[in-house]
């Protein structure tokens, strides 16, 4: 089954709105990273975040290792923040994340 | 400057040939890998490589290779290409250490049609 369930699968929002996405793992995991997919198509790493609470900017990464889960904040969309974002974990003892089919976020004026 | 290279950005082949794609990364790590996104599929794991050598393969066919000329170079040799081959694969590099230690940087991708 899917290791790594991301939700929602797409999010329509007005800018200015804020923007909570879920990732949820089905095993236990080492570390986990948060990416945004440019429309075009290149990945940007947003956080390394194996637990606890990261914050950038506007965007805040939240993991609970114990109940396998992490999400990440966005405050104040903007237009800017449109595209995907994908979260990936990394479990066992090897090297390979394994990703989420990501979420699709849409920030409408 | 970009620090993880993948050339070319673009390829089009036809089915059969074989191709190359190439990564060069200067963020000094030893860890590099493959991972590929076809149309409508989660990223996916290929290769990993450290210092050189290959630690973890979830590649099925032998029809992908990857070559490791210089530590900062990990390229991927596709032979008998075919269309399910289409998509796009992207490069990636990390300081070296088992169970996911240190976060992993991705190279622009190359995206990859077969004809």
């Amino acid at each position: 089954g899917q290791q790594v369930q991301q939700s929602p699968a797409s999010l329509v929002l007005q800018e200015g709105e804020n923007a909570e996405l879920q990732c949820n793992f089905s095993t236990s995991l080492n570390s986990m990273q948060w990416f945004y997919q440019r429309p075009e198509g290149s990945l940007v790493s947003l956080f390394y975040n194996p637990s606890g609470t990261k914050q950038s900017g506007r965007l805040t990464s939240t993991t609970v290792i114990k109940e396998r889960r992490s999400s990440l904040h966005i405050s104040s969309s903007q237009i800017t923040d449109s595209g995907t974002y994908l979260c990936a974990m990394n479990t066992g003892g090897a090297d390979r994340l394994t990703f989420g089919k990501g979420t699709q976020l849409i920030i409408q004026p | 400057d970009p620090k993880i290279i993948q050339k070319p950005k673009y390829l089009v082949a036809v089915t059969g040939s074989e191709k190359i794609l190439i990564c060069e990364q200067y963020l000094g790590h030893n860890a590099m890998y493959w991972y590929r996104q076809s149309a409508k599929k989660p990223l996916e794991f290929m290769f990993s490589y450290s210092y050189q050598k290959l630690m973890d393969n979830q590649t099925a066919s032998s029809r992908f290779q990857p070559q490791s000329s210089k530590k900062n170079h990990l390229d991927l040799q596709i032979t008998a290409l075919k269309p399910d081959d289409s998509a796009t694969y992207f490069c990636a590099s990390s300081r070296p250490g088992l169970g996911g230690r240190y976060e992993q940087y991705f190279g622009p991708g190359t995206r990859l049609t077969v004809l």
